[in-house]
């Protein structure tokens, strides 16, 4: 079974510029998390998204949205990109269903971005 | 405000026992989990505990107490490929809160 995908591997913008990050969950799984990651530091939760909807943002600003899609992939998006922005972002899918799930996340290659 | 506090660095001898601690504070707590994460790689889950206890799977343990909030990663048996990250992580409401990590290096 595939694992969850990330596009792109790699991404280099400017600042200003916006940028749009895609993810595939694990077949069957329905829920997506986005996570930022910067170099030494744990990943920071961004979103969860599970049947489409929005069930938790992080403290990261409106520059930052998401969505999930019919078949549960999911998009990142970045607007008026800041040099902070420079990460190791991370897509995870989790089974649906109770709390437990959410604690096992299967975590994607990330999308490394590297804003100029 | 909701933090998780690890050591920042571990050493140990192939063979050895290691054990990383992780003490929280959050609201809604439901949980702690324990990642792993390889230099370049993407995190892998390794283990939860939802209720007080020792959870065990092969060579690594975890342990939970909600009353004292702390858990920690028991790794028996040290291998060179156990040399990486390791995340502990709370779940609560509605996210996973990630602290800041343990970097483990084994030694032949």
């Amino acid at each position: 079974d595939a694992g969850v995908t990330q596009s792109p591997t790699h991404l280099i913008k400017t600042r200003g510029q916006h940028v749009t990050l895609r993810c595939s969950p694990i077949s069957g799984h329905k829920s997506v998390s986005w996570y930022q990651q910067v170099l030494g530091q744990g990943p920071q939760f961004i979103f969860q998204y599970y049947e489409k909807e929005e069930r938790g943002r992080g403290n990261f600003p409106d520059r930052f949205s998401a969505r999930q899609f019919p078949n549960y992939s999911s998009e990142l998006n970045v607007n008026a990109l800041l040099l902070g922005d420079s990460a190791l972002y991370l897509c995870a899918s989790s089974l649906p269903g109770q709390g437990f799930s959410w604690s096992e996340q299967f975590f994607g290659p990330g999308t490394r971005l590297t804003v100029l | 405000g909701q933090s998780l506090e690890q050591p920042s660095e571990v050493t140990a001898v192939e063979g050895a026992i290691v054990q990383i601690n992780c003490t929280y504070q959050t609201s809604g707590f439901y949980g702690l989990s324990w990642y792993q994460q390889h230099d370049g790689g993407a995190p892998t889950f390794l283990s939860y505990n939802a209720l007080d206890g020792l959870e065990e799977t092969g060579r690594f343990s975890s342990f939970l107490s909600r009353s004292d909030s702390y858990g920690y990663l028991l790794l028996q048996e040290l291998q060179m490929k156990d040399s990486a990250s390791y995340f502990c992580a709370v779940l609560n409401t509605d996210k996973l809160i990630f602290g800041t990590g343990t970097r483990l290096q084994v030694f032949p």
